[in-house]
Protein backbone atom coordinates (compact mmCIF):
# COMPACT_ATOMS: atom_id res chain seq x y z
CA UNK A 1 0.00 0.00 0.00
CA UNK A 2 1.19 3.74 0.06
CA UNK A 3 2.25 3.72 -3.49
CA UNK A 4 2.75 7.04 -4.91
CA UNK A 5 3.68 7.81 -8.89
CA UNK A 6 4.93 10.36 -11.29
CA UNK A 7 4.94 11.15 -14.33
CA UNK A 8 7.61 11.30 -17.20
CA UNK A 9 10.28 9.90 -15.07
CA UNK A 10 12.90 12.28 -17.58
CA UNK A 11 11.96 14.79 -19.90
CA UNK A 12 14.04 16.70 -21.68
CA UNK A 13 12.83 19.94 -22.82
CA UNK A 14 14.02 23.21 -25.21
CA UNK A 15 14.72 26.21 -22.76
CA UNK A 16 11.36 28.44 -22.78
CA UNK A 17 8.89 25.61 -23.30
CA UNK A 18 6.15 24.09 -20.11
CA UNK A 19 6.66 20.99 -18.72
CA UNK A 20 3.96 19.09 -16.68
CA UNK A 21 4.54 17.05 -14.31
CA UNK A 22 2.19 14.37 -12.58
CA UNK A 23 1.87 12.66 -9.30
CA UNK A 24 -0.51 10.74 -8.13
CA UNK A 25 -1.46 8.25 -4.95
CA UNK A 26 -2.39 4.87 -6.18
CA UNK A 27 -4.33 3.18 -3.79
CA UNK A 28 -4.83 5.75 -1.04
CA UNK A 29 -6.47 9.27 -1.23
CA UNK A 30 -3.96 12.00 -0.37
CA UNK A 31 -5.30 15.06 1.94
CA UNK A 32 -2.17 16.76 0.82
CA UNK A 33 0.74 16.31 -1.44
CA UNK A 34 4.19 18.33 -1.27
CA UNK A 35 6.67 19.47 -4.37
CA UNK A 36 10.67 19.10 -3.61
CA UNK A 37 13.51 20.01 -6.42
CA UNK A 38 16.91 18.24 -5.63
CA UNK A 39 20.10 19.65 -7.53
CA UNK A 40 22.92 17.01 -7.72
CA UNK A 41 24.53 16.12 -4.37
CA UNK A 42 22.18 18.49 -2.29
CA UNK A 43 19.25 18.02 -0.04
CA UNK A 44 15.87 17.96 -0.88
CA UNK A 45 14.10 21.55 -0.60
CA UNK A 46 10.54 22.06 -0.03
CA UNK A 47 8.73 23.99 -3.07
CA UNK A 48 5.28 24.02 -1.97
CA UNK A 49 2.46 22.39 -0.16
CA UNK A 50 -0.84 21.07 -2.11
CA UNK A 51 -4.10 20.65 -0.44
CA UNK A 52 -6.74 19.46 -2.68
CA UNK A 53 -9.44 22.25 -3.99
CA UNK A 54 -7.36 24.69 -2.68
CA UNK A 55 -4.30 26.94 -3.47
CA UNK A 56 -0.97 25.61 -3.16
CA UNK A 57 1.23 27.30 -0.47
CA UNK A 58 4.72 28.02 -2.03
CA UNK A 59 8.02 27.92 0.23
CA UNK A 60 9.68 31.72 0.21
CA UNK A 61 11.92 32.06 -3.20
CA UNK A 62 9.72 29.43 -4.70
CA UNK A 63 7.87 31.64 -7.41
CA UNK A 64 4.35 30.61 -7.96
CA UNK A 65 3.51 31.66 -11.16
CA UNK A 66 6.75 29.72 -12.93
CA UNK A 67 5.85 26.59 -11.19
CA UNK A 68 2.00 26.41 -11.54
CA UNK A 69 0.59 23.36 -9.32
CA UNK A 70 -2.97 22.08 -9.74
CA UNK A 71 -4.28 19.41 -6.67
CA UNK A 72 -7.50 18.74 -8.83
CA UNK A 73 -8.75 15.53 -6.88
CA UNK A 74 -7.42 13.57 -3.75
CA UNK A 75 -4.95 11.54 -5.51
CA UNK A 76 -3.17 13.69 -8.23
CA UNK A 77 -1.33 17.03 -8.07
CA UNK A 78 0.49 18.12 -11.49
CA UNK A 79 3.70 20.91 -11.65
CA UNK A 80 3.91 22.64 -14.61
CA UNK A 81 7.46 24.62 -14.64
CA UNK A 82 6.38 27.62 -17.15
CA UNK A 83 9.17 28.76 -19.38
CA UNK A 84 11.47 26.63 -18.29
CA UNK A 85 15.62 27.53 -18.47
CA UNK A 86 18.56 25.59 -17.84
CA UNK A 87 19.00 26.35 -14.38
CA UNK A 88 15.53 24.33 -13.37
CA UNK A 89 17.01 21.13 -14.53
CA UNK A 90 16.89 19.26 -11.63
CA UNK A 91 15.14 16.33 -9.81
CA UNK A 92 11.54 17.04 -9.13
CA UNK A 93 9.82 14.52 -6.39
CA UNK A 94 6.43 14.49 -4.89
CA UNK A 95 5.46 13.17 -1.42
CA UNK A 96 1.76 12.03 -0.65
CA UNK A 97 0.64 12.08 2.65
CA UNK A 98 -2.99 10.79 4.57
CA UNK A 99 -2.66 13.53 7.09
CA UNK A 100 -0.89 11.67 9.08
CA UNK A 101 3.55 12.84 10.12
CA UNK A 102 5.02 10.01 7.15
CA UNK A 103 5.02 11.13 3.91
CA UNK A 104 4.91 8.53 1.04
CA UNK A 105 7.16 9.50 -2.24
CA UNK A 106 7.05 9.18 -5.76
CA UNK A 107 9.65 7.81 -7.35
CA UNK A 108 10.88 11.47 -9.07
CA UNK A 109 10.94 13.12 -12.41
CA UNK A 110 14.85 14.13 -13.98
CA UNK A 111 13.99 16.93 -15.86
CA UNK A 112 16.90 18.62 -18.82
CA UNK A 113 16.34 21.78 -20.04
CA UNK A 114 18.35 22.70 -23.28
CA UNK B 1 10.47 23.62 10.39
CA UNK B 2 13.87 25.84 10.26
CA UNK B 3 16.69 24.45 10.35
CA UNK B 4 18.45 20.97 10.73
CA UNK B 5 21.91 20.05 11.18
CA UNK B 6 23.38 16.42 9.90
CA UNK B 7 27.06 15.23 10.49
CA UNK B 8 28.80 14.13 8.79
CA UNK B 9 28.52 14.94 5.54
CA UNK B 10 30.75 11.59 4.35
CA UNK B 11 31.60 8.69 6.16
CA UNK B 12 33.23 5.57 5.17
CA UNK B 13 33.49 2.40 7.03
CA UNK B 14 35.01 -0.73 6.93
CA UNK B 15 32.10 -3.82 5.93
CA UNK B 16 30.57 -4.80 9.86
CA UNK B 17 31.47 -1.82 11.38
CA UNK B 18 29.01 0.76 12.99
CA UNK B 19 28.09 3.83 11.40
CA UNK B 20 26.70 6.72 12.91
CA UNK B 21 25.06 9.71 11.97
CA UNK B 22 23.67 12.81 13.83
CA UNK B 23 21.11 15.44 13.00
CA UNK B 24 20.44 18.59 15.16
CA UNK B 25 17.34 21.20 14.87
CA UNK B 26 15.96 24.07 15.91
CA UNK B 27 12.43 23.72 16.22
CA UNK B 28 11.05 23.08 19.37
CA UNK B 29 8.04 21.85 18.26
CA UNK B 30 9.21 18.96 16.26
CA UNK B 31 7.55 16.01 16.96
CA UNK B 32 8.39 13.59 14.23
CA UNK B 33 11.61 12.44 12.79
CA UNK B 34 12.08 10.52 10.25
CA UNK B 35 15.33 8.77 8.48
CA UNK B 36 15.46 8.27 4.56
CA UNK B 37 17.78 6.26 2.20
CA UNK B 38 18.60 7.03 -1.21
CA UNK B 39 20.15 5.57 -3.89
CA UNK B 40 21.50 7.44 -7.04
CA UNK B 41 18.51 8.95 -8.58
CA UNK B 42 15.79 7.18 -6.92
CA UNK B 43 13.46 8.30 -3.76
CA UNK B 44 14.11 8.36 -0.68
CA UNK B 45 12.86 5.91 0.86
CA UNK B 46 11.77 5.38 4.62
CA UNK B 47 14.61 3.39 7.06
CA UNK B 48 13.21 4.29 10.43
CA UNK B 49 11.53 6.79 12.19
CA UNK B 50 10.75 8.46 15.85
CA UNK B 51 8.22 10.38 17.56
CA UNK B 52 9.03 12.70 20.14
CA UNK B 53 7.32 10.81 23.07
CA UNK B 54 10.20 7.78 22.37
CA UNK B 55 13.79 8.48 22.85
CA UNK B 56 14.79 5.16 21.03
CA UNK B 57 14.20 3.03 18.30
CA UNK B 58 15.01 -0.26 16.94
CA UNK B 59 14.82 -1.98 14.07
CA UNK B 60 17.18 -5.21 12.71
CA UNK B 61 20.43 -3.53 12.57
CA UNK B 62 19.00 0.08 12.50
CA UNK B 63 18.38 2.64 15.41
CA UNK B 64 17.33 5.74 15.93
CA UNK B 65 18.38 7.76 19.41
CA UNK B 66 15.99 10.80 20.29
CA UNK B 67 17.24 13.60 22.87
CA UNK B 68 14.62 16.42 22.93
CA UNK B 69 16.33 18.27 25.19
CA UNK B 70 19.15 18.83 22.95
CA UNK B 71 17.56 18.87 20.21
CA UNK B 72 19.86 16.02 18.76
CA UNK B 73 18.55 13.07 16.94
CA UNK B 74 20.96 9.91 15.39
CA UNK B 75 20.84 6.73 13.29
CA UNK B 76 23.20 4.26 14.15
CA UNK B 77 23.43 0.92 11.54
CA UNK B 78 25.38 -2.03 12.92
CA UNK B 79 27.47 -4.61 11.15
CA UNK B 80 27.06 -2.60 7.85
CA UNK B 81 27.10 -4.55 4.87
CA UNK B 82 28.33 -2.83 1.56
CA UNK B 83 24.20 -2.45 0.15
CA UNK B 84 24.15 -0.10 3.31
CA UNK B 85 26.25 2.28 1.03
CA UNK B 86 23.94 5.49 -0.21
CA UNK B 87 23.13 9.24 0.93
CA UNK B 88 21.20 9.05 4.10
CA UNK B 89 19.37 12.18 5.28
CA UNK B 90 17.52 12.42 8.64
CA UNK B 91 14.39 14.71 8.61
CA UNK B 92 11.94 16.55 10.99
CA UNK B 93 8.63 17.73 10.71
CA UNK B 94 6.09 20.20 13.46
CA UNK B 95 2.62 21.37 12.92
CA UNK B 96 1.42 20.96 9.08
CA UNK B 97 3.38 17.81 8.40
CA UNK B 98 6.32 19.86 6.54
CA UNK B 99 9.51 18.09 6.14
CA UNK B 100 12.89 19.50 6.56
CA UNK B 101 15.47 17.49 5.35
CA UNK B 102 19.19 17.80 7.28
CA UNK B 103 22.40 18.08 4.55
CA UNK B 104 22.86 14.23 3.92
CA UNK B 105 25.45 12.33 4.56
CA UNK B 106 27.14 9.58 1.95
CA UNK B 107 27.57 6.71 3.39
CA UNK B 108 30.75 4.33 1.91
CA UNK B 109 30.88 0.93 2.99
CA UNK B 110 34.25 -0.68 2.00
CA UNK B 111 34.75 -4.50 1.65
Amino acid sequence: GAVVSQHPSRVICKSGTSVKIECRSLDFQATTMFWYRQFPKQSLMLMATSNEGSKATYEQGVEKDKFLINHASLTLSTLTVTSAHPEDSSFYICSATTGRAEQFFGPGTRLTVL
Amino acid sequence: GENVEQHPSTLSVQEGDSAVIKCTYSDSASNYFPWYKQELGKRPQLIIDIRSNVGEKKDQRIAVTLNKTAKHFSLHITETQPEDSAVYFCAETGGGNKLTFGTGTQLKVEL
